[in-house]
């Protein structure tokens, strides 16, 4: 199985400054055939199920501001915040879905 | 607009079954992936398994002894039922959809139902 780490588990940001969230998995999630990495994010409000926001690495969700961006490739993922805002605070996932079981980070929690 | 929504009873007893259903509404389920997602209070999120609407299946190893998830087209539905629960099993369960392929992400969540196992 693969499994799914995050780091850092919580981290505190002024409004407007930079959050870098990391997600590493036990092995690659890039199917080479397509080149496309198999590496989901989602943030997570209090009371709220999960939201997608990034799909293959680093593919922007329809109506997702686009302070949200992720990157990386393989094993080593990042999703990047790059101005907060008030409405960013949230639990964010990292979810591998190349090969079941489908597994999810452990979680970062973004506060300001 | 897509929309699911989780139903069934909020409290079981431990060594008893669970059982869920998830209505799904704003597009068929033929052709998608659908998936249970559980999350127990204030931990992480933990995939159950999903079906396809051919009635293929697929379970997380760590609960496949236990689930059983079904599909219903013609009321545009899907169950979950998971046996033998403990304290353990205590959770919000999402039902999620995923896409035409099963190697998706999941693009549209339920509100999720909190099903406590308790006596």
């Amino acid at each position: 199985d693969i499994v799914m780490t995050q780091s850092p588990d919580s981290l505190a940001v002024s409004l407007g400054e930079r959050a870098t969230i990391n997600c590493k998995s036990s092995r690659s999630v890039l199917y080479y055939s397509n080149n496309k990495n198999y590496l989901a994010w989602y943030q997570q409000k209090p009371g709220q199920p999960p939201k997608l926001l990034i799909s293959w690495a680093s593919s922007r969700e329809s109506g997702v501001p686009d302070r949200f961006s992720g990157s990386g490739s393989g094993t080593d993922f990042t999703l990047t915040i790059s101005s907060l805002q008030a409405e960013d605070v949230a639990v964010y996932y990292c979810q591998q879905y190349y090969t079941p079981p489908f597994a999810f980070g452990p979680g970062t929690r973004v506060d300001v | 607009q897509v929309q699911l929504q989780e139903s069934g009873p909020g409290l079981v007893k431990p060594s008893e079954t669970l059982s869920l259903t998830c209505a799904v509404s704003g597009a068929s389920i033929r052709s998608y992936h659908l998936s249970w997602i559980r999350q127990p209070p204030g931990e992480g999120l933990e995939w159950i398994g999903y079906i396809y609407y051919s009635g293929s299946t697929n379970y997380n190893p760590s609960l496949k002894s236990r689930v059983t998830i079904s599909i219903d087209t013609s009321k545009n539905q899907f169950s979950l039922k998971l046996s033998s629960v403990t304290a353990a099993d205590t959770a919000v369960y999402y039902c999620a959809r995923g896409g035409s392929d099963y190697d998706t992400p999941f693009d549209y969540w339920g509100q999720g139902a909190l099903v406590t196992v308790s006596s």
